[in-house]
């Protein structure tokens, strides 16, 4: 069973349209981490956002917000007037202990393509 | 500018042949990683390192080799044994392999069979 789904494999919005990516997860620990990365064409992962499981408040960067739910297991993302430069395959990510250490597994989604069109 | 170096961007391999796709870091960080992503696909982890002369096989090491005989540096070899080796290969790091830290990721190598 897949750990973290992306349903969405591609997403085309024209600019200034807002867009959300669905995340949805699944573990049995209580204690666990979730993270958003975004990968542009030029290839490297760049990390937008972390959020533990204890702390289900939703946050906001300019653009960005992300909605937290632990009762639905869903992290979504959210982009309000997208821009062109939004572009780009978005993970989302679970980090869980890994056998019995404090190793951190990171479990990534399959990803979502963004594209957003002037 | 600290960060996360891979070498070489772009790598061919022949039949029998083994490659090492070098990672470099100065970050400072203790923990490194090797991901392969196909596409479509997300991430896969290869091997980690959570400190130097140390290092874990992840879920698809079969084919694969790495050393971390240095805190900077880990290396990945892509051996003739890794029948289907054509994927972008990403390394990361992070402050340490504990289950909060963000990974820090370079921006690839990707590699093809000639």
């Amino acid at each position: 069973a897949q750990k973290v789904t992306q349903a969405q494999t591609e997403i085309s919005v024209v600019e200034k349209e807002d867009v959300t990516l669905d995340c949805v997860y699944e573990t049995r620990d209580t204690t666990y981490y979730l993270f958003w990365y975004k990968q542009p064409p030029s290839g490297e992962l760049v990390f937008l956002i972390r959020r533990n499981s204890f702390d289900e408040q939703n946050e906001i960067s300019g653009r960005y917000s992300w909605n937290f739910q632990k009762s639905t297991s869903s992290f979504n993302f959210t982009i309000t007037a997208s821009q062109v430069v939004d572009s780009a395959v978005y993970f989302c990510a679970l980090s869980e202990f890994s056998g019995g250490t404090s190793y951190g597994k990171l479990t990534f989604g399959q990803g979502t393509i963004l594209t957003v069109h002037p | 500018d600290g960060g996360i170096t891979q070498s070489p961007k772009y790598l061919f391999r022949k039949e029998g042949q083994n490659v090492t796709l070098s990672c470099e870091q100065n970050l400072n960080h203790d923990a490194m990683y090797w991901y392969r992503q196909d596409p479509g696909q997300g991430l896969r982890l290869i091997y980690y390192s959570q400190i130097v002369n140390d290092f874990q096989k992840g879920d698809i090491a079969e084919g694969y080799s790495v050393s971390r005989e240095k805190k900077e540096s880990f290396p990945l070899t892509v051996t003739s044994a890794q029948k289907n080796p054509t994927a972008f290969y990403l390394c990361a790091s992070s402050m340490s392999a504990y289950i909060n830290q963000p990974q820090h990721f370079g921006d690839g190598t990707r590699l093809s069979i000639l």
